[in-house]
C-alpha cells in the first residue's frame, strides 16, 4: 500500500516532442506528490510538485496532470529538449510527525534525441 | 545556493567493517533523512531524524545502522558490520520543516560499496 508505480521504465523522445511519465499510488494518506530530476551521479532535485486538491499544474515546460479519484498522476514535458535527459522518479509525501517522508517511483530514464 | 554535502563521495569496504556515511545538511534546516538507491532502482527511504531523535525509520534500518548529529553541522549514517547488499548510493536529505509545499533538498550521495 506504500508502493508509487511508475511507467514507463524507460522513454525516448525526440526533441521538441512530448515526453509524458505516469504514476499511481493506492495510499491515500499520501498528501504531496513532488517529481524529483536526477543526472548521473547526482542526488535527485526537485522539479515540480502538486497538492492532492489540484487537478494540474504548470511551471514553464513541465505539468502535473493530478487525477485523485483514480489515485493517478503524470508529468508531461513539453518541447522536450536533450538537456532534459535524465531519471525522473516521481514520490509521494506522507508527515510522519517527524518529518515529511518520501516513497518514490522505480524511475524513467527520458533519453531525448536530436 | 545552500546545498546538502556528503563526504566521501566514494567509499569501497571489506564485508564486515563499519562505515560512517557523513553529511552536512542545511544549516537551517530542522529534519534530516537518510536514502538509498541500489544501483538501478528506486531510491527507498531510510530514516528521519528531528530533534537529535530518529523518528520515523524504515524496515531497511535495522540494528546494523544508526544515525548521529554529533554537533550543530553533521549527519551521520554509520552501517555498524557492512553487507555485500548494503552496496548502494546513500543519499542525505534535509528539510526546513515538516509540511506540505516543504521541498527535500538531496545530497549529490555518497557510492558505498561493498567487496
Amino acid at each position: 500500500q506504500q508502493q508509487v508505480k511508475q511507467s514507463p521504465q524507460s522513454l525516448i523522445v525526440q526533441k521538441g516532442g512530448i515526453s509524458i511519465i505516469n504514476c499511481a499510488y493506492e495510499n491515500t494518506a499520501f498528501d504531496y506528490f513532488p517529481w524529483y530530476q536526477q543526472f548521473p551521479g547526482k542526488g535527485p532535485a526537485l522539479l515540480i510538485a502538486i497538492r492532492p486538491d489540484v487537478s494540474e499544474k504548470k511551471e514553464g515546460r513541465f505539468t502535473i496532470s493530478f487525477n485523485k479519484s483514480a489515485k493517478q498522476f503524470s508529468l508531461h514535458i513539453m518541447d522536450s529538449q536533450p538537456g532534459d535527459s535524465a531519471t525522473y522518479f516521481c514520490a509521494a509525501q506522507i508527515l510522519t510527525g517527524g518529518g515529511n517522508k518520501l516513497t518514490f517511483g522505480t524511475g524513467t530514464q527520458l533519453k531525448v534525441e536530436l | 545556493e545552500p546545498e546538502v554535502t556528503q563526504t566521501p563521495s566514494h567509499q569501497v569496504t571489506q564485508m564486515g567493517q563499519e562505515v560512517i556515511l557523513r553529511c552536512v545538511p542545511i544549516s537551517n534546516h530542522l529534519y534530516f533523512y537518510w536514502y538509498r538507491q541500489i544501483l538501478g532502482q528506486k531510491v527507498e527511504f531510510l530514516v528521519s531524524f528531528y530533534n537529535n531523535e530518529i523518528s520515523e525509520k524504515s524496515e531497511i534500518f535495522d540494528d546494523q545502522f544508526s544515525v548521529e548529529r554529533p554537533d550543530g553541522s553533521n549527519f551521520t549514517l554509520k552501517i555498524r558490520s557492512t553487507k555485500l547488499e548494503d552496496s548502494a548510493m546513500y543519499f542525505c536529505a534535509s528539510t526546513p520543516a515538516e509540511g506540505l509545499n516543504t521541498e527535500a533538498f538531496f545530497g549529490q550521495g555518497t557510492r558505498l560499496t561493498v567487496v
